[in-house]
């Protein structure tokens, strides 16, 4: 099936710092992908759709301002969580359609805000 | 898209079919079926997807009721590997074209 890569796996940052995480596509192209954020023990919560070319639609209760989306190829879309804080502390997965009916996930990128 | 409902938890023995059911009362006549996992600390992992037939994979089994109410993910030989957390989705385009509603799941585990 298709692979989508996330990078990095975890990262640990400071709190008030901001912190990048990318979403490859990498044996196709993805026009659309979409951002997830996982607490403990909770299930995945669509955060945002990243569009190539377009401004991200975000979930209602998503700052649009914190959590910056770039979807600037149609293999790259990029999460930046800008000014982070111990809240912001969570499992973020993205994933991308492969080209059939179903959707192809990242491994996730576990971020804890210190 | 409709909901669903199924059992928080459930138990397999090695070796042993693990059968997870799902309810989907409301689903509608252009809604799928997708069963996704989703390993401690992974991503979700596609299993399979039907709309009214049976469907079988590599995987899976997928059994829908003839009034497509409910379905059944049968893994025939469970391993420790397949203990995860199970999803079961009703979507019209399974998250190709729209996003995924993630539901609390079945948390499997595989018991040597």
């Amino acid at each position: 099936g298709a692979v989508v890569s996330q990078h990095p796996s975890w990262v640990i940052c400071k709190s008030g710092t901001s912190v990048k995480i990318e979403c490859r596509s990498l044996d196709f192209q993805a026009t659309t992908m979409f951002w997830y954020r996982q607490f403990p023990k909770q299930s995945l919560m669509l955060m945002a759709t990243s569009n190539e070319g377009s401004k991200a639609t975000y979930e209602q209760g998503v700052e649009k301002d914190k959590f910056l989306i770039n979807h600037a190829s149609l293999t790259l879309s990029t999460l930046t969580v800008t000014s982070a804080h111990p809240e912001d502390s969570s499992f973020y997965i993205c994933s991308a359609p492969g080209g059939g009916t179903e959707a192809f996930f990242g491994q996730g990128t576990r971020l804890t805000v210190v | 898209d409709a909901k669903t409902t199924q059992p928080p938890s459930m138990d397999c023995a090695e070796g042993r079919a693990a059968n997870l059911p799902c309810n989907h009362s409301t689903i509608s006549g252009n809604e799928y079926v997708y069963w996704y996992r989703q390993i401690h600390s992974q991503g979700p992992q596609y299993i399979i997807h039907g709309l009214k037939n049976n469907e079988t994979n590599e995987m899976a089994s997928l059994i829908i009721t003839e009034d497509r109410k409910s379905s059944t993910l049968i893994l025939p030989h469970a391993t420790l590997r397949d203990t995860a957390v199970y999803y079961c989705i009703v979507s019209v385009y399974g998250g190709s074209q729209g996003n995924l509603i993630f539901g609390k799941g079945t948390k499997l585990s595989v018991k040597p």
